[in-house]
């Protein structure tokens, strides 16, 4: 079955800087990845997803890219601002069976 | 547009009592249902799904079942409550691969 691997697990930076999130499938036959922020005791909420007929999509500060041959695809948020501080999961669908496969999350901390 | 719903919000119950929890989504017919438990500082642990009415898929043998007795309706249920099933449990909702999440209930088993 996909396997999602999502790195790094904490990941601080100072504000203002860029902050980039990786994760990596095993599936190839998988065709959308979305991304999802969790504020502390809150709902996870989608933030940008994208499909495999594209390598990339903005979304003013975030954006995502997809490498469908390496099988990785990333999360990068700029000029990061205290509110961006939450986890980050990315996931990828499975068409078999209408499943996300979740990354185990990354702790995104914002350094005044 | 769709809503989903849960409650209750919060709920602090004795190990071995019994568990209800109900999700409701509005705006849209036959949704992909799921249930998903999440410990403290962890990830999303998918318990149950649904594609219909009276179609559920479970991921993790455990105490809990799942029913979906009405097309926007999704229950979680359990008889007796273990102390490992303290955690956040959110329900989604799916009409194609996007997920959508339900403000969660936060369940205390003391």
């Amino acid at each position: 079955g996909e396997n999602v691997e999502q790195h790094p697990s904490t990941l601080s930076v100072q504000e203002g800087d860029s902050a980039v999130i990786k994760c990596t499938y095993s599936d190839s036959a998988s065709n959308y990845f979305p991304w999802y922020k969790q504020e502390l005791g809150k709902r996870p909420q989608l933030i940008i997803d994208i499909r495999s007929n594209v390598g990339e999509k903005k979304d003013q500060r975030i954006a995502v890219t997809l490498n469908k041959t390496a099988k990785h695809f990333s999360l990068h948020i700029t000029e990061t601002q205290p509110e961006d501080s939450a986890v980050y999961f990315c996931a990828v669908f499975m068409d078999s069976n209408y499943q996300l496969i979740w990354g185990a999350g990354t702790k995104l901390i914002i350094k005044p | 547009s769709q809503t989903i719903h849960q409650w209750p919000a919060t709920l602090v119950q004795p190990v071995g009592s019994p568990l209800s929890l109900e999700c409701t989504v509005e705006g849209t017919s036959n949704p992909n249902l799921y249930w998903y438990r999440q410990a403290a500082g962890r990830g999303l642990q998918l318990l149950f799904y649904s594609v219909g009415i009276g179609q559920i898929s479970s991921e993790v043998p455990q105490n809990l079942s799942a029913s979906r007795p009405q097309d926007r309706q999704f229950i979680l249920s359990s008889k007796k409550l273990l102390l490992s099933d303290s955690g956040f449990y959110l329900c989604a909702w799916s009409g194609g691969d996007t997920q959508y999440f339900g403000p969660g209930t936060r369940l205390t088993v003391l």
